[in-house]
């Protein structure tokens, strides 16, 4: 059990376009969900964390307006960079927890904004 | 603040050899403590995880790990490392007192394996 699934693997995508990336928890509901991005060779850096129908909490630095996060349903959560520019090109990692199984990991999206 | 350390950022290490990865962190009370791995390209995979009892914890793929409440560290070992555990390896901690609430990660470690 406790299978989190992110697609897609890696996107290539244009300067100036918006780009959506899911987070599915498969077997599970999760109480809550996270977004990290990580930069190569570096640690995670959190996002924001998301419940379920409330607005997500970001992190200090993150803009709200261009990493735009949706938690519709206990299972899904999404994360959209809007007007993509190449310092945006990174790993996201989502993340979800629950109180069975504590954290489970998405195996992570490469983001390539050219 | 709350912090996560983890004083290597590289080792590199003889396959067959014995593997110690360090990770202190520092909080008021004791947290609960994660190592996970991350291959290249990937998220990542939970190996083991102390929340309170037994201080020396089992973990898969042959790890463990040891909560040294007076040390504030929490270090990841394995007896006989394997090629395939050349990886990247953190080191993450929660506070209790935030259910599931966020992860603070360390840096990480990047581990080696020569033949």
């Amino acid at each position: 059990g406790a299978v989190v699934s992110q697609h897609p693997s890696w996107v290539i995508c244009k300067s100036g376009t918006s780009v959506k990336i899911e987070c599915r928890s498969l077997d599970f509901q999760a109480t809550t969900m996270f977004w990290y991005r990580q930069f190569p060779k570096q640690s995670l850096m959190l996002m924001a964390t998301s419940n379920e129908g409330s607005k997500a909490t970001y992190e200090q630095g993150v803009e709200k307006d261009k990493f735009l996060i949706n938690h519709a349903s206990l299972t899904l959560s999404t994360l959209t960079v809007t007007s993509a520019h190449p310092e945006d090109s990174s790993f996201y990692i989502c993340s979800a927890s629950h109180r069975a199984y504590g954290y489970t990991f998405g195996s992570g999206t490469r983001l390539t904004v050219v | 603040a709350q912090s996560v350390t983890q004083p290597d950022i590289h080792i590199t290490v003889s396959e067959g050899a014995s593997l110690e990865l360090r990770c202190n962190y520092s909080y008021g009370a004791t947290p609960y403590l994660f190592w996970y791995v991350q291959s290249p390209g990937q998220g990542l995979q939970l190996l083991l995880k102390y929340f309170s009892g037994d201080t020396l914890v089992q973990g898969i793929k042959g790890f463990e790990a040891e909560f040294k409440r007076s040390q504030s560290s929490f270090n990841l070992r394995k007896p006989s490392v394997h090629w395939s555990d050349a990886a990247e390896y953190f080191c993450a901690t929660k506070m209790t007192t935030d259910s599931w609430g966020k992860l603070q990660f360390g840096a990480g470690t990047q581990v080696v394996v020569t033949p």
